[in-house]
């Protein structure tokens, strides 16, 4: 089912802690990225990466940071640094080519 | 950077009408434009796509239309289904410098289809 996969699907974290969003795909692409979803914000473009030990800065990607250290994998760190963590985050990737993304199912962190 | 504008953010309609959700964008360099799906709770998924070269795409009951000179594109729904009901997510990207592809989404349309 999409071949890319996200964990947890639900993640509890207290403040001032830092916590790590899983990203896995076996599809083989090169490109991946992370999104965060809020209501009605639509998706809003944190981090990306074109090839492995290479990624950018997107539109919001103060408070995180990622690696990209073997292809298959783009784990996003939330830090104590971001203010307002509570959101839904969904990664997705692609081929090398502008073709359409494939999404995670998504992960919903919760800050308590 | 591309701005992706999308309207409305809500659509409610009866079952069997149809439902057009618009969205414009700004460079005039995207070439490429999706559009997703996304169920309550699931991930977005691709449910027809468009390219510069063509003005409209047909998928059964779904279609979309592009119109380059005015840089805006549309999701036209017939025959509406209950099961029709989620968010929309239209989206624009481009071949860009080092050979990235940044895809710029909208802000999602929730579509309410009513039995």
């Amino acid at each position: 089912d999409g071949g890319i996969t996200q964990s947890p699907k639900y993640l509890f974290r207290k403040e001032g802690q830092n916590v790590t969003l899983s990203c896995e795909q076996n599809l083989n692409h090169d490109a991946m990225y992370w999104y965060r979803q809020d209501p009605g914000q639509g998706l809003r473009l944190i981090y990306y990466s074109q090839i492995v030990n290479d990624f950018q800065k997107g539109d919001i990607a103060e408070g995180y940071s990622v690696s990209r250290e073997k292809k298959e994998s783009f784990p996003l760190t939330v830090t104590s640094a971001q203010k307002n963590p509570t959101a839904f985050y969904l990664c997705a990737s692609r081929r090398q080519s502008n073709t359409e993304a494939f999404f995670g199912q998504g992960t919903r962190l919760t800050v308590v | 950077g591309e701005n992706v504008e999308q309207h409305p953010s809500t659509l409610s309609v009866q079952e069997g009408d149809s439902a057009v959700i618009k969205c414009t964008y700004s460079d005039s360099a995207s070439n490429y434009f999706p559009w997703y799906k996304q169920e309550l709770g699931k991930r977005p998924q691709l449910i027809i796509d468009i390219r510069s070269n063509v003005g409209e795409k047909k998928d059964q009951r779904i279609a979309v239309t592009l119109n380059k000179t005015a840089k805006h594109f549309s999701l036209h729904i017939t025959e509406t289904q209950p099961e029709d009901s989620a968010v929309y997510f239209c989206a624009a990207s481009k071949t860009a410098s080092g050979g990235s592809y940044i895809p710029t989404f909208g802000r999602g349309t929730s579509l309410i289809v009513h039995p």
